[in-house]
């Protein structure tokens, strides 16, 4: 059936750093890869989203990568801030399914200062 | 402006009762969805409208009922509430068709059922 793993879980990494999070998929179909943040208490925002026809897209600190034939993604956060401690999602939106995301488990990023 | 809305923000209630959320976009998009996000924060999508049509209907128990009155709202109905119903409830939007496949979140509801 339709999966999004993601990894990891929690990520703690010290302000300054670079931080990525990966998700694995299975529908073969996915043309659509956005990434969520979520801050306490707020809905999910896209920070950054890849079509299935691009390898790599960039925008500023944040890049997104990914690999069809293996079937993964990844968020590369660059030169992290305190403010970027949030939760990250990834997400695959399914072929000829009205739009619909299936959301990986979430990655709850801490930088500390 | 808020670009989607979503009343009310946080909603306590006890088992066995009846309660709705409304949600409201001023995007302009024609297509809306619900989702629920459980306590470890799994989002998982429960319906999608498009155009007042419903498009997307996940295996959600029949007590919870959406209802589209026009494009820029979608309401959520819950009947004979129970524990497990407890979550944040959030409210999207998206234009199908588009050249972007972004979906806009609300605010999200609490619910606790007690």
């Amino acid at each position: 059936g339709e999966n999004v793993e993601q990894h990891p879980s929690t990520l703690s990494v010290q302000e300054g750093d670079s931080a990525v999070i990966k998700c694995t998929y299975s529908d073969s179909a996915s043309n659509y890869f956005p990434w969520y943040k979520q801050e306490l208490g707020k809905g999910p925002q896209l920070i950054i989203d890849i079509r299935s026809n691009v390898g790599e897209k960039k925008d500023q600190r944040i890049a997104v990568t990914l690999n069809k034939t293996a079937k993964h993604f990844s968020l590369h956060i660059t030169e992290t801030q305190p403010e970027d401690s949030a939760v990250y999602f990834c997400a695959i939106r399914l072929g000829n399914q009205g739009g619909k995301l299936i959301f990986g488990q979430g990655t709850e990023l801490s930088v500390k200062p | 402006d808020t670009a989607v809305s979503q009343t009310p923000k946080y909603l306590v209630t006890q088992m066995g009762n009846d309660k709705s959320i409304k949600c409201e976009q001023n995007l302009g998009h024609d297509t809306m969805y619900w989702y629920k996000q459980d306590s470890k924060k799994f989002l998982k999508i429960m319906f999608s409208y498009n155009n007042k049509e419903l498009i997307i209907n996940e295996t959600v128990p029949n007590r919870f009922s959406p209802k589209s009155p026009d494009k820029a709202h979608l309401n959520l109905h819950i009947n004979s509430l129970e524990l497990g119903d407890s979550a944040v409830y959030f409210c999207a939007s998206s234009q199908r068709g588009g050249s972007s496949y972004e979906q806009y979140f609300g605010p999200g509801t609490r619910l606790t059922v007690t």
